[in-house]
């Protein structure tokens, strides 16, 4: 039961190092999101990518943060020049087509990234 | 952008009781309403979703009530189990026609006692 696999599971880095997740969606899955959830907070919503496309990022911070899924391989989420903020845990989600009742997005385990 | 208020923020159930938690939402022309359930350490998993045009959806001991004109909807965990414990988040999409982009409230700790 291949689900959306992220990894790593827990990341640590010191700040201003570059932080880098991967997410492979579930299969037959062309649609990718990225979700982060901060401490005691609900999830918020980041960017939606198809392959080789981003149709919306705008839940994406303006600098540091970027992201791609490309034709071959895994979604990306590139944080770069980390600082404590970004400690958070980075979900990613993904469905079959653009997404309409009945046509749910499921969740990764997700990625707990810790900037010390 | 919408705005979703979910509560209460943590509830203690004993076993076999009801367990209910409510989410109010701002913007109206949506059709998908999840709630999901998340584990300690895991992601959210979908538990149950409802769309706008009925009141009640059940599902096994779980059931979303909707009350469109008040913009609520609520969660109840019937029969309510030790193996329930864990956060839940109700969700609304932040654009009609789409449900990719959604809005989470901010999730209830439900603790069931044994």
């Amino acid at each position: 039961n291949a689900g959306v696999m992220q990894n790593p599971r827990h990341l640590v880095r010191r700040r201003g190092q570059e932080a880098r997740l991967r997410c492979s969606p579930m299969k037959g899955h062309s649609h990718v999101y990225w979700y982060r959830q901060l401490p005691e907070e609900g999830l918020k919503f980041m960017v939606y990518l198809q392959k080789e496309n981003i149709i919306d990022e705008s839940g994406m911070p303006k600098e540091r943060f970027s992201a791609e899924f490309p034709k071959e391989g895994p979604s990306i989420l590139r944080i770069q020049q980390v600082v404590r903020g970004d400690s958070a845990a980075y979900f990613c989600a993904s469905s079959p087509s653009r997404t309409g009742f009945g046509n749910t997005i499921y969740f990764g385990e997700g990625s707990w990234l810790t900037v010390v | 952008q919408q705005q979703v208020k979910q509560s209460p923020q943590s509830l203690i159930v004993q076993k076999g009781g009801i367990s209910i938690i409510n989410c109010a939402y701002e913007n109206t022309a949506f059709d998908y309403f999840p709630w999901y359930q998340q584990f300690p350490g895991k992601g959210p998993a979908l538990l149950i979703a409802i769309r706008p045009d009925v009141s009640e959806k059940k599902e096994g001991r779980f059931t979303i009530s909707f009350n469109k004109s008040a913009k609520q909807f609520s969660l109840h965990i019937m029969d309510s189990q030790p193996g329930d414990s864990a956060t839940y988040f109700c969700a609304a999409p932040d654009s009609g026609g789409s449900n990719y982009k959604l809005t989470f409230g901010k999730g209830t700790l439900l603790t069931v006692n044994p």
